[in-house]
């Protein structure tokens, strides 16, 4: 079965600076892919970073990226220059070809960007 | 639109009374998915179809939760006789194709059961 863990309930960084969002995810599947979404208070998935377990190379997305270390089986979301608006819930996700491709989220992480 | 469209945003029902939500994914987009998503959790898996195909209902709590997709594109999930336990935001996603692609989200319906 697949699961996803996100140990940190909540976290604040200063407007500027750099945070990371730790995810770690259990698998037997060796193809699977992992992704990061945002969910601001208005509800709403927006879709961040997404990579794959074979891609050797981190995922970048404009100020995201995902430092991806597979014998760990961590994903952690990188962003860079905080700002204002990335004050949100964020999940981490996986879903791969053998589970029929539902995505599996982690409990979140509430991020607080601070002024 | 451009994007996934859910009604209505939001439902308050008494308990006992069905409920109809409704999902219009981005045009041309093969799969949709269903997730429930509790106060304070992420989002879990309800169904998923392919077209007009339901291939996955295994996260559906129980029996009175149905879901179709009749002609391959706008989606209903139905809850029947509704109790408290139901309430939460339904969230409805679409993708192209079947494999590692992202999945876009609708705004989601919050369901009140009173």
């Amino acid at each position: 079965a697949q699961k996803i863990t996100q140990t940190q309930p909540g976290m604040f960084v200063q407007e500027k600076e750099a945070v990371t969002l730790d995810c770690t995810y259990d698998t037997s599947d060796q193809s699977y892919g992992l992704f990061w979404y945002k969910q601001p208070s208005s509800g709403e998935m927006i879709f961040l970073i997404y990579q794959g377990s074979y891609d050797e190379q981190n995922a970048t997305e404009g100020r995201y990226s995902l430092n991806f270390q597979k014998a760990r089986k961590s994903a952690n979301l990188v962003i860079s220059a905080s700002q204002l608006g990335d004050s949100a819930m964020y999940f981490c996700a996986m879903t791969s070809p053998e589970t029929g491709n539902q995505f599996y989220f982690g409990t979140g992480t509430s991020l607080t960007v601070i002024p | 639109g451009a994007g996934v469209s859910q009604s209505p945003r939001y439902k308050v029902a008494k308990r006992g009374q069905d409920v109809a939500l409704r999902c219009d994914p981005i045009s041309g987009h093969v799969s949709l998915f269903w997730y429930q998503q509790a106060l304070g959790q992420g989002p879990e898996f309800l169904t998923y179809f392919q077209n007009e195909a339901q291939l996955d209902k295994s996260g559906l709590p129980s029996d009175r939760f149905f879901a179709e997709r009749p002609e391959g594109s706008v989606s209903t999930l139905k809850i029947q006789r509704t109790q408290q336990e139901d309430s939460a935001v339904y969230l409805c996603a679409s993708s192209l194709v079947m494999g590692d692609q992202p999945q876009h989200f609708g705004d989601g319906t919050r369901l009140s059961i009173l």
